[in-house]
């Protein structure tokens, strides 16, 4: 069975903290992707990577880096974590060109940043 | 920007009953429309996906239906089941730098009560 796997489910940091969240997917899959989920705002990206050490904004990247130095595994980084990063992280890779195959999601970290 | 409007954000529906759930989008580059089903600690799930040259796709109790002219599609649920409560996102893609990309719904919650 086709996998991407968060490696925690929960998490407790504190503020100022660098935190970072790993993902790995096993389907050979070229585009990796990070989303935040918050109640109300749906999934909101973050970075997203199309290959190897390849790395775009999302729509709210301000807080946050990636770093994708392997196929199979890409990161993502706070900085210096704050409350207002308390949420939901979900995981997603897909296969290069076409959509027919959509995006295959982790099944998130949840994040507490006290 | 770029945007898929869902609604309602929330429904409850009798068992037996149709749910139905609502997308609207503004940019007529999309290409490819999936709906995504996520359960409680779960990441979601592709359920169900449609392409703009088709008006309706079936796939046992859902369907997808699709309004080309009036930048519309829709969810709908025949026969619902408590096992069918779940967060609905609808998501529309469309091709971008290195491949495509998604843009979600802000996503309905899905209640089916006995």
């Amino acid at each position: 069975d086709v996998k991407v796997t968060q490696s925690s489910r929960y998490l407790v940091k504190r503020t100022g903290e660098k935190v970072f969240l790993e993902c790995v997917q096993d389907m050979d899959h070229e585009n990796m992707f990070w989303y935040r989920q918050d109640p109300g705002l749906g999934l909101r990206l973050i970075y997203f990577s199309y290959d190897v050490k390849m790395k775009e904004k999302g729509d709210i990247p301000e807080g946050y880096s990636v770093s994708r130095e392997k196929k199979e595994r890409f990161s993502l980084i706070l900085e210096s974590a704050s409350t207002n990063q308390t949420s939901m992280y979900l995981c997603a890779s897909s296969p290069r060109g076409t959509a027919n195959y959509g995006y295959t999601f982790g099944s998130g970290t949840r994040l507490t940043v006290v | 920007q770029q945007q898929v409007k869902q609604s309602p954000q929330s429904l409850i529906v009798q068992k037996g009953g149709i749910s139905i759930i609502n997308c609207a989008y503004e940019n007529t580059a999309f290409d490819y429309f999936p709906w995504y089903q996520q359960f409680p600690g779960k990441g979601p799930a592709l359920l169900i996906a449609i392409r703009p040259d088709v008006s309706e796709k079936k796939e046992g109790r859902f369907t997808i239906s699709f309004n080309k002219s009036a930048k519309q599609f829709s969810l709908h649920i025949m026969d619902s089941q408590p096992g069918d409560s779940a967060t609905y996102f609808c998501a529309a893609s469309s091709p971008g730098a290195g491949s495509y990309q998604l843009t979600f719904g802000k996503g309905t919650k899905l209640s089916v009560i006995p």
